[in-house]
């Protein structure tokens, strides 16, 4: 079946780091891919989406890149703040039912 | 944009009664909205999909007699813990697909039930 691997956490950066969070999945089909995200005592949000291979989705300076020959969606940030802290999940939605599979979640603390 | 809501945010019952959450979408219409149960710490499990004037359709594992599910208009869908027991205590988040689809899934902000 469809599933989601991304890295445990906690992970914690100082402000201005480089982040990447990286994210397996293994489907049948072609899947479309998520990144959300949860802020503190918050409901999840869509941070980012790429629904086929080598498409890129970017926001709020985080991007992550379908990359089907790796079975891989990275989420990368070139300079983190503290208002990134939150957990970030990866997902894949298989077209065929709109069903979406999370990934564990991984908690990113910012230090100022 | 589109917006989910969910009434309790928070609700506290005894083991043995039945609660019943609510989810909403406020500014469009869904016919398919979906649970999730999320432990602490942990990623968001599916529980089952709701179909607006249809039966749900739960994911294996999940008791549909324990957790009923209505989805009585284009915009509300209900969970009911039903004799509820401490090991029910969780995070349930619905989220709601737009229509017409494909559409994105909008999530509401979750129901913190605890179970005494």
């Amino acid at each position: 079946g469809n599933s989601v691997t991304q890295m445990e956490g906690p992970v914690t950066l100082s402000e201005e780091a480089f982040l990447t969070i990286n994210c397996t999945y293994t489907a049948t089909g072609y899947p479309s891919l998520f990144w959300y995200v949860q802020y503190p005592g918050e409901g999840l949000q869509l941070l980012l989406k790429a629904t086929k291979a080598d498409d890129k989705g970017s926001n709020k300076g985080f991007e992550a890149t379908y990359r089907k020959e790796t079975t891989s969606f990275h989420l990368e940030k070139g300079s983190v703040q503290v208002s990134d802290s939150a957990v970030y999940f990866c997902a894949l939605s298989d077209r065929r039912d709109d069903k979406i599979i999370f990934g564990k979640g991984t908690r990113l603390h910012i230090l100022p | 944009g589109a917006v989910v809501s969910q009434h309790p945010s928070w609700v506290i019952c005894k083991s043995g009664t039945s609660v019943k959450i609510e989810c909403r979408s406020l500014d469009f219409q869904a016919t398919t909205m979906f649970w999730y149960r999320q432990f602490p710490k942990q990623s968001l499990m599916l529980m089952a999909t709701s179909n607006e004037g249809s039966k749900a359709t739960y994911e294996q594992g999940v008791e549909k007699d324990k957790f009923l599910i209505n989805h009585a208009s284009l915009t509300l869908s209900t969970l009911t813990v039903t004799s509820a027991h401490p090991e029910d205590s969780s995070f349930y988040i619905c989220s709601a697909l737009g229509d017409p689809p494909p559409n994105e899934q909008y999530f509401g902000p979750g129901t913190r039930l605890t179970v005494t």
